[in-house]
C-alpha cells in the first residue's frame, strides 16, 4: 500500500459552509488526485497535482479548489458546500503516470 | 459521453467457476487499462493492468484480455472465491500523452460469488 490517509473519514456539514478534506501520503509520490464516487457514476476526477504547487482541473472541478504546498499533502476545498457535493471522496497517488493507489475515502454529507 | 463502459451492473457466479467481467471504451487514445477491486467502505485496490501493446496479462487467478480493434477488455477470475465478491472497476488512461491527468473509470460491476 502507498501509505495514504484521508481526514476526516466522515463529515456532516450544512449547505453554504466551507469544507476542507486532507490527503496525506508517506510514499513521496509525485502525482496526487482527488476523485468522487457517486451511485451510477463510478469514480470521477475532480482535480489532480503533478508536483508541489502544480495542479489542474479534472472532469468535475466546478465548486472545488485544491492546494499542494508540500509533496505529502493535497487539500480539497469546497468553498461553499452544496447538497450535490454529498459524496464519497477518494484521494489517490502515483509515483509516475499509470497505476494509482487509493486512500480509504471520506464520506461527506451536506444537509 | 461515457468513455469507459461496464454494461453489467452486477454478476453472480458460483464459487469455483470462472468470473468474466467486461469493459468497453470509446476513446481510441487510451493505451493503458487497469482493473480495481473495491470493498464497501474501503478505497479501490489495484488488481491488474495491461498496456495496449499486449493482448493478455496474467497474475495468478486474474487475467486481463485486450481486444483493441473492438475496444473491449475483459477480466477473468478463475477459480472464483468468496473473497472475490466486491465491486470491480475498469479504468483507462493515455500513457503516451503523459498519463498524469488521471484515470477514466467505468461505473463498476458488482460481482457476487455464490457458495
Amino acid at each position: 500500500d502507498a501509505g495514504i490517509t484521508q481526514s476526516p473519514r466522515h463529515k456532516v456539514t450544512e449547505t453554504g459552509t466551507p469544507v476542507t478534506l486532507r490527503c496525506h501520503q508517506t510514499e513521496n509520490h509525485r502525482y496526487m488526485y482527488w476523485y468522487r464516487q457517486d451511485p451510477g457514476h463510478g469514480l470521477r476526477l475532480i482535480h489532480y497535482s503533478y508536483g508541489v504547487k502544480d495542479t489542474d482541473k479534472g472532469e468535475v472541478s466546478d465548486g472545488y479548489s485544491v492546494s499542494r504546498s508540500k509533496t505529502e499533502d493535497f487539500l480539497l476545498t469546497l468553498e461553499s458546500a452544496t447538497s450535490s457535493q454529498t459524496s464519497v471522496y477518494f484521494c489517490a497517488t502515483s509515483p509516475l503516470a499509470g497505476e494509482q493507489y487509493f486512500g480509504p475515502g471520506t464520506r461527506l454529507t451536506v444537509t | 459521453d461515457q468513455q469507459v463502459k461496464q454494461n453489467s451492473p452486477s454478476l453472480s457466479v458460483q464459487e469455483g467457476r470462472i468470473s468474466i467481467l467486461n469493459c468497453d471504451y470509446t476513446n481510441s487514445m487510451f493505451d493503458y487499462f487497469l482493473w480495481y477491486k473495491k470493498y464497501p467502505a474501503e478505497g479501490p485496490t489495484f488488481l491488474i493492468s495491461i498496456s495496449s501493446i499486449k493482448d493478455k496479462n496474467e497474475d495468478g487467478r486474474f487475467t486481463v484480455f485486450l481486444n483493441k480493434s473492438a475496444k473491449h477488455l475483459s477480466l477473468h477470475i478463475v477459480p472464483s472465491q468468496p473473497g472475490d465478491s466486491a465491486v470491480y472497476f475498469c479504468a483507462a488512461s493515455e500513457l503516451s500523452g503523459g498519463g498524469a491527468d488521471g484515470l477514466t473509470f467505468g461505473k463498476g460491476t458488482h460481482l457476487i460469488i455464490q457458495p
